[in-house]
């Protein structure tokens, strides 16, 4: 069981956009900075979004992120069959272990 | 261009040690605002952050696997190494090395291995 919570799948057609949400609490999404992780099949983790709604270079803008409370949501625009992949929330936890934890993931479908 | 590579045997024993090493090349180990860490996944799981620790040795363990593992750097080499103890099948996964900003607190993981896989059985 996952400290932070993100729904299993969703699914959307090329060219729509889609939310993937990430719920946590005020000791880790709450008052820390959230990034977002993309999984391409067989491939390492990529960081796609940072403090929050920041992107790396090279990361197209059709990605984005926001925070709101102890809630964070990626949001992808222009879906591509491309974007399919695994995307998971990350944070630092602030409880009384400071440590790091992720969500339980989210399976992107492009239908 | 930062690269991090996983080394280590892709088969181990119940109830023997895992031991795994990354390499950091295209930058130091020593570089300031950054801890290094390992992450794995099990087959068809998800990921789970292990630990990480700073070039002076300084390190932060997930709580749930802190009595059995031992994160290490050696500064000389550029290179940080994991040891997990009295492995069962549960432990079986690919892992990670990554390196992650830190201001205080972990803040992002921008730059990863490409993952070893490590399968618990006799």
């Amino acid at each position: 069981q996952s400290v932070l919570t993100q729904p299993p799948s969703v699914s959307a057609a090329p060219g729509q956009k889609v939310t993937i949400s990430c719920s946590g609490s005020s000791s880790n999404i709450g008052n820390n900075y959230v990034s977002w992780y993309q999984q391409l099949p067989g491939t390492a983790p990529k960081l796609l979004i940072y403090d929050n709604n920041k992107r790396p270079s090279g990361i197209p803008d059709r990605f984005s992120g926001s925070k709101s409370g102890t809630s964070a949501t990626l949001g992808i625009t222009g879906l591509q069959t491309g974007d399919e992949a695994d995307y998971y929330c990350g944070t630092w936890d602030s409880s009384l272990s400071a440590n790091w934890v992720f969500g339980g993931g989210t399976k992107l479908t492009v239908l | 261009q930062l690269q991090l590579q996983e080394s280590g045997p892709g088969l181990v024993k119940p109830s023997e040690t895992l031991s795994l090493t990354c390499t950091v090349s295209g930058g130091s180990i020593s570089s300031s605002s950054y801890y290094w860490g390992w992450i794995r996944q099990p087959p068809g799981k998800g990921l789970e952050w292990i630990g990480s620790i700073y070039y002076s040795g300084s390190t932060y363990y997930n709580p749930s696997l802190k009595s059995r593992v031992t994160i290490s750097v050696d500064t000389s080499k550029n290179q940080f190494s994991l040891k997990l103890s009295s492995v069962t099948a549960a432990d079986t996964a690919v892992y990670y090395c990554a390196r992650v900003t830190s201001v205080l607190r972990f803040l992002e993981w921008s730059s990863w291995g490409q993952g070893t896989l490590v399968t618990v059985s006799s």
